[in-house]
């Protein structure tokens, strides 16, 4: 069976700072990893996902996921935040259906 | 591409009242759709998974007299909430997946449900 976990409900930095939210899944298959964003009160937005070609996955606002299968880890990062990407964050693993961790609120301080 | 629509955004209705959200596909054919319940600063829960043409297969817990989905075509499904009460208040997102990438889902943009 597949499970997520996100590690830190809440996580804030300082705009420009360095994003890293973190990420461990498990699965007993090779996993399709995905990060999403959702502002209040809308939808779910792709941000990126993994499925199983480059380990390193680029995706939207700049944000990047490198997938460590010896670590089943997959961070999600950002070299510079922005006002903009307060957010909650959501990694999900897909096995038979989707699953979702519990969500990262990201805060970034001016 | 890839875009899903919820109608509507949002919506109040009294206590013991049935409402109707739709959930659209705009420019795919979405062989399996999704319903979602989302609680305030909490993740999303699956509530029920419905493939066209087929009754939809509810997750544990959820009860499918009160949760009626449809999914009579490629681009449609519908979720009614039957005799809402003020504890069925919550915002509920749809997704779909379909001919693109079957393992990737499109969400929709929710609907945050208020009953009084």
């Amino acid at each position: 069976a597949q499970s997520v976990t996100q590690l830190g409900s809440h996580v804030s930095v300082s705009e420009g700072a360095l994003v890293l939210l973190r990420c461990n899944y498990s699965s007993s298959v090779p996993p399709y990893l995905f990060w999403y964003v959702q502002y209040p009160n809308q939808g779910l937005q792709l941000l990126l996902k993994y499925t199983s070609a480059a380990t390193l996955v680029k995706g939207i606002n700049g944000f990047e996921a490198e997938f460590k299968k010896s670590e089943t880890s997959f961070h999600l990062t950002k070299p510079s935040a922005h006002m903009s990407d307060a957010a909650e964050y959501f990694c999900a693993v897909r096995g038979g259906k989707l699953i979702f961790g519990q969500g990262t609120e990201l805060s970034v301080k001016p | 591409g890839a875009v899903v629509s919820q109608h509507p955004s949002w919506v109040i209705c009294k206590s013991g009242t049935s409402v109707k959200i739709e959930c659209r596909s705009l420019d795919f054919q979405a062989t399996t759709m999704f319903w979602y319940r989302q609680f305030p600063k909490q993740s999303l829960m699956l509530m029920a998974t419905s493939n066209e043409g087929s009754k939809a297969t509810y997750e544990q817990g959820v009860e499918k007299d009160k949760f009626l989905i449809n999914h009579a075509s490629l681009t449609l499904s519908t979720l009614t909430v039957t005799s809402a009460h003020p504890e069925d208040s919550s915002f509920y997102i749809c997704s779909a997946s379909g001919d693109r990438a079957a393992y990737e889902q499109y969400f929709g943009p929710g609907t945050r449900l208020t009953v009084t």
